[in-house]
């Protein structure tokens, strides 16, 4: 079936540096994409969001890329904290008017952060 | 403004049992979604509920179940639970559905089945 995978399962990054991590998909029906941060003990939380007419949308230090030629998306975390290790997931949407949404999540990559 | 609540936050069952999780979403959000996260199979999409009504179902047995009440709160529910039930089952509410709102989640019901 189609699925949205990871490049790299772990990424270790040093404070201060900033932190790429990318994903793949593979639908391209697919229409909207978004970025998890899932902490030890909790549910996944909402970083940043980006729709297929877009290909680059900015937060508080946090970028998404969205190139649908290739079907990769990325996320760009600058000057990286202690704060952001966690498995970061990408998930992607497929709306169906008749039918409702569903996000298919990718595998996640471990971000750990050294001070 | 009050995040998604999930009930209760770890359970215990034995096989053959059944179990039903509680999920309250975000005030003024009517779609309610639940996840199964793995550490084998990542996270999976089960269900979504929309104005009490089911409107998008995951590869799952008929064993798992939920319902969607007048006031968004939303139920699931599994039957005679096998070993590999065990999870975490995340609940996620959105304003709308099929308009590309983000879903937001709540810290999950640990269920382990023994």
């Amino acid at each position: 079936g189609e699925s949205v995978g990871l490049h790299l399962p772990t990424l270790s990054v040093q404070e201060g540096d900033n932190s790429i991590i990318n994903c793949a998909y593979s639908n391209s029906a697919s229409d909207y994409f978004i970025w998890y941060k899932q902490e030890s003990g909790k549910g996944p939380q909402f970083i940043i969001d980006i729709r297929s007419n877009m290909d680059k949308r900015q937060g508080q230090r946090v970028t998404v890329l969205l190139n649908k030629t290739v079907k990769h998306l990325s996320l760009q975390i600058a000057a990286t904290q202690p704060g952001d290790s966690a498995v970061y997931f990408c998930a992607e949407n497929i709306n169906l008017e008749t039918s409702g949404s569903r996000l298919t999540f990718g595998e996640g990559t471990q971000l750990t952060v050294n001070p | 403004k009050a995040g998604v609540t999930q009930t209760p936050r770890y359970l215990i069952k034995t096989r053959g049992q059944q179990v039903t999780l509680s999920c309250s979403p975000i005030s003024g959000h009517r779609s309610v979604s639940w996840y199964q996260q793995t550490p084998g199979q990542g996270l999976q999409f089960l269900f979504e509920y929309f104005s009490e009504t089911q409107r998008n179902k995951g590869n799952f047995p008929g064993r798992f179940s939920g319902r969607q009440f007048s006031n968004s709160r939303s139920e699931m529910n599994v039957s005679t639970l096998e070993l590999g039930d065990s999870a975490l089952y995340l609940c996620a509410s959105s304003l709308e559905t099929g308009d590309n709102s983000p879903l937001h989640f709540g810290n999950g019901t640990r269920l382990t089945v023994t």
